[in-house]
């Protein structure tokens, strides 16, 4: 079955960028979506369809895709960025999420 | 305001049922494919089913299929999920998601999540 893998833990400190990874098999034929979960709170979309961010979502988020590998990258990274992160892509018809990262501005 | 608000969730007995509702709110919900999602205490986000517009396309993941069925009533903005032989591992926070129109197969708006606890 199909999987996406994603490092459970990332580091930063603040101000610096954070990369994100979600690998899995043929994923540069799917399209990527990343969601933020901070503690106690529901998912929020930040990056859709690879690379595209919402109107409400900062700048500093960006994202992409190839060899097998999507990226969600947060430039300047700042306390308030600390959350988990989830990418989700489909296969056939099942939504498939990776396992999460956490991540921590120190 | 846009907003999607879930009830329905509490304890029940492993071999039980639950029925879970999601209120829509602020948008056309009969434009929208809806979705549930889970997550386990201290887990990640699992998806659980789909549902079109007019519910004639319906998916399930495997781990709740013949067990969970969803609905959805558009003229009362209403989406539904049916749980039955419930066990100990459907213990989650549920989540009714809507897809994006635009974001094709991506979650655009989430509900605050209503609690399922199967214990006996």
């Amino acid at each position: 079955s199909f999987e996406l893998t994603q490092p459970p833990s990332v580091s930063v400190s603040p101000g610096q960028t954070a990369s994100i990874t979600c690998s899995g098999d043929k994923l540069e034929h799917k399209f990527a979506s990343w969601y933020q979960q901070r503690p106690g709170q529901s998912p929020v979309l930040v990056i859709y369809q690879d690379t595209k961010r919402p109107s409400r979502i900062p700048e500093r988020f960006s994202g992409s895709n190839s060899a097998n590998t999507a990226t969600l990258t947060i430039s300047g990274t700042q306390s308030l960025d600390e959350a988990a992160y989830y990418c989700l892509a489909w296969d056939s018809n099942t939504a498939v999420f990776g396992g999460g990262t956490k991540l921590t501005v120190l | 305001e846009v907003r999607l608000v879930e009830s329905g969730g509490g304890l029940a007995q492993p071999g039980g049922s639950l029925r879970l509702s999601c209120a829509a709110s602020g948008f056309s919900f009969n434009s929208y494919e809806m979705h549930w999602v889970r997550q386990a205490p201290g887990k990640g986000l699992e998806w659980v089913s789909y549902i079109s517009t007019s519910d004639t396309v319906i998916y399930y993941a495997d781990s709740v299929r013949g067990r969970f069925t969803i609905s959805r009533d558009n003229a009362k903005n209403s989406l539904y999920l049916h749980m039955e032989s419930l066990r100990v591992e459907d213990s989650a926070v549920y989540y009714c998601a809507r897809e994006g129109t635009e974001m094709v197969r991506t979650f655009d708006l989430w509900g605050q999540g209503t609690l399922v606890t199967v214990s006996s």
